[in-house]
């Protein structure tokens, strides 16, 4: 059973720089797994945020961006909102039809 | 503007046959290209995928419900139905659907529809 992992909470000051990873339980995360990654406030449907890696879906801010780190694919929030207090997930394709959901980061804004 | 809407029980029992309905808008299941997907969210928990269907009615299912899983598609009503046998009380959780859009092998989730909140319990 494929685990795709994420750092389970993150806190960034308004202003700062956090950057979010995804990864796999075996192996690394490559541009053929197509990340993309979503942002979900409390009580609301999730909202894309990047995919393909680092595509900025329409009406993102800029300062949200994607890119692969190492191993892991990652998303970056440079110059934090307090409306960015949100969880974030990723996905990842496995080929075949099959996605894997990440488990997610809370990231706090204060 | 494309839309998707999810309906079904927000009770059902253990044991029970659980059957969603995601009614969408804007696009259509028989166009080359198109696929929805499902998702669910148990409370305070993340997301998982479920299962997607294809404008070919290629279907896919996470490895580790497939023998529970069913996902069809009623191109005439722009709707896929996605059932799920056996509920058991872990299956509580909001099943969103959501269009799975496509630039050349990349796929994503967008947009989600609001979510529809089912619980297992006698």
């Amino acid at each position: 059973q494929t685990v795709v992992t994420q750092e389970p909470s993150f806190s960034v000051s308004p202003g700062g720089t956090v950057t979010l990873t995804c990864g796999l339980s075996s192996g690394s995360v490559s541009t053929g797994y197509y990340p993309s990654w979503y942002q979900q406030t409390p009580g609301q449907t999730p909202r894309t945020l990047i995919y393909s890696t680092n595509i900025r879906s329409s009406g993102v801010p800029d300062r949200f961006s994607g890119s692969i780190l190492g191993s892991k694919a990652a998303l970056t929030i440079t110059g934090a909102q307090a409306d960015d207090e949100s969880d974030y997930y990723c996905v990842l394709y496995m080929g075949s039809g099959i996605y894997v959901f990440g488990t997610g980061t809370k990231v706090t804004v204060l | 503007q494309v839309t998707l809407k999810e309906s079904g029980p927000a009770l059902v029992k253990p044991t029970q046959t659980l059957t969603l309905t995601c009614t969408f808008s804007g696009f259509s299941l028989s166009t080359t290209g198109v696929r929805v997907g499902w998702i669910r969210q148990p409370p305070g928990k993340a997301l998982e995928w479920l299962a997607r269907i294809d404008w070919d009615d290629d279907k896919f299912y996470s490895t580790s419900l497939k023998t529970r899983l069913t996902i069809s598609k009623d191109t005439s009503k722009n709707q896929v139905v996605l059932t799920v046998t056996n509920m058991d009380p872990v299956d509580t959780a909001t099943y969103y659907c959501a269009r799975i859009r496509a630039s050349g092998a990349a796929t994503w989730f967008d947009p989600w529809g609001q979510g529809t909140l089912v619980t297992v319990s006698s």
